[in-house]
């Protein structure tokens, strides 16, 4: 059964880079044909995806966020990361990562979640 | 892009139908069949429950159905359980740049 896991500080600093990394376990990350993503949710809001990445490392980021977000992938650790830059208190939200089904566009299944709150 | 439009609460009795409608434009719902249902419960994760507008992923109970028409997408809960008291999330493939797009998020309230 896959499953995947974030991981990373719980709190970030304003203006500084907010890194998680999230564990795929029960599959292996190069499996063709789907994408692996990052979604957050700001504490009761709803959801906004972040970006997506490929085992290839191709990536597709929501424009919104473009310019602040890097995802990379770590194919021999089955793992993917997400950096996100010069962060405010509006990035402070639950961040999930999914498996990504970029054909039909579904996130299935998903981590659990990691809050991170950004704060001096 | 806007986040999809979806009614803040729908409630109903054990054993009753609803229906959430999930409204879009035609960039995104109305000319893509890309439509997917996620249900969150408190401090969980979603759970994927449809995609491609009607169809269930293997273990999704058949009390869980989607359709869609025009802009309009709706997901239908029958047989309302305890069990399903949860937000409800609709999702579209959209043409703009962003990609994706979310609703706005339904609250489902078993009374």
């Amino acid at each position: 059964q896959l499953q995947l896991q974030e991981s990373g500080p719980g709190l970030a600093k304003p203006s500084e880079t907010l890194s998680l990394t999230c564990t795929v376990s029960g599959g292996s990350i190069t499996r063709s044909s789907y994408y692996w993503g990052w979604i957050r949710q700001p504490p009761g809001k709803g959801l906004e995806w972040i970006g997506s990445i490929y085992y290839s490392g191709s990536t597709y980021y929501n424009p919104s966020l473009k310019s602040r977000v890097t995802i990379s992938v770590d194919t021999s650790k089955n793992q993917f990361s997400l950096k996100l830059s010069s962060v405010s208190a509006a990035d402070t939200a639950v961040y999930y990562c999914a498996r990504h089904d970029w054909n039909d566009c579904w996130f299935d299944p998903w981590g659990q979640g990691t809050l991170v709150t950004v704060s001096s | 892009q806007s986040a999809l439009t979806q009614p803040a609460s729908v409630s109903g009795s054990p054993g009753q139908s609803i229906t959430i409608s999930c409204t879009g434009t035609s960039s995104d719902v109305g000319d893509y069949n890309y439509v997917s249902w996620y249900q969150q419960h408190p401090g969980k994760a979603p759970k994927l429950m449809i995609y491609d507008v009607t169809n269930r992923p293997s273990g999704v109970s058949n009390r869980f159905s989607g359709s869609k028409s025009g802009n309009t997408a709706s997901l239908t809960i029958s047989g309302l359980q305890a069990e399903d008291e949860a937000d409800y999330y609709c999702s579209s493939y959209t043409s703009s740049s962003t990609h994706y797009v979310f609703g706005t998020g339904t609250k489902v309230t078993v009374l």
